[in-house]
């Protein structure tokens, strides 16, 4: 079935600093997603993102739609303790077979 | 904020008890899903619902099985849980097949 592989799978930053992290598919989606999820809550949806080349933002994060339709990527600007989290990334959407990446979760030093 | 509220939120259970999570929506989406959360692995979907009655396995729906009798509500069973089943399981809600999924808050079980 189609993986996702997500990295890196966690990161340890100072606040400030700005972040990436990349996910990339066996298989080409015409959908990418871009979810975070807060400690002992459930997943909610950062950015959508629908075209190959793609480029979202939402606030501080920005996402891309990588040209092969392979890959996607996500960017957040100059961190803040609330982004402390893990974010998935996830596709296609509307096959009623969400795919999910591992996660990375991110640590913000104060 | 789909409306979706999930129960129990924390159970730990025996190994070989019956367990049954529930998953409540109060927005009417037709689309319904199961997923466990464990380390390193992401969500992987367990079972999913289209519709009343209508229901499909997911990538890992070995030993769980679900039922939605009602637009609202859906249910998932562990005939008899095992370790293996010790998870945290987060119920998605979505409109319409080209929607956004929505997440409840989550249930942890633990099975001794």
């Amino acid at each position: 079935g189609q993986q996702l592989n997500q990295s890196p799978q966690s990161m340890f930053i100072q606040e400030g600093e700005d972040v990436s992290m990349n996910c990339t598919s066996s298989s080409i989606f015409n959908t990418w997603l871009w979810y975070k999820q807060d400690p002992g809550e459930g997943p909610v949806l950062l950015i959508a993102l629908y075209k190959a080349g793609e480029l979202t933002s939402n606030g501080r994060l920005t996402a891309q739609f990588g040209i092969t339709r392979k890959d996607s990527f996500l960017n957040i600007s100059a961190s803040i303790p609330s982004d402390v989290g893990i974010y998935f990334c996830a596709g296609p959407p509307g096959a009623q077979k969400l795919v999910f990446g591992q996660g990375t979760r991110l640590t913000i030093n104060p | 904020d789909a409306g979706i509220t999930q129960s129990p939120r924390h159970k730990v259970t025996e190994t070989g008890t019956p367990v049954t999570l529930r998953c409540h929506q109060t927005e009417n989406h037709r689309y319904m899903y199961w997923y466990r959360q464990d380390p390193g692995h992401g969500l992987r979907l367990i079972h999913y619902s289209y519709g009343v009655k209508d229901t499909d396995k997911g990538e890992v729906s070995d030993g769980y099985s679900v039922s939605r009798s009602k637009t609202e509500d859906f249910l998932l069973t562990l005939e008899s849980a095992t370790s293996s089943q010790t998870s945290v399981y987060f119920c998605a809600t979505e409109a319409g097949p080209t929607d956004t999924q929505y997440f409840g808050p989550g249930t942890r079980l633990t099975v001794l």
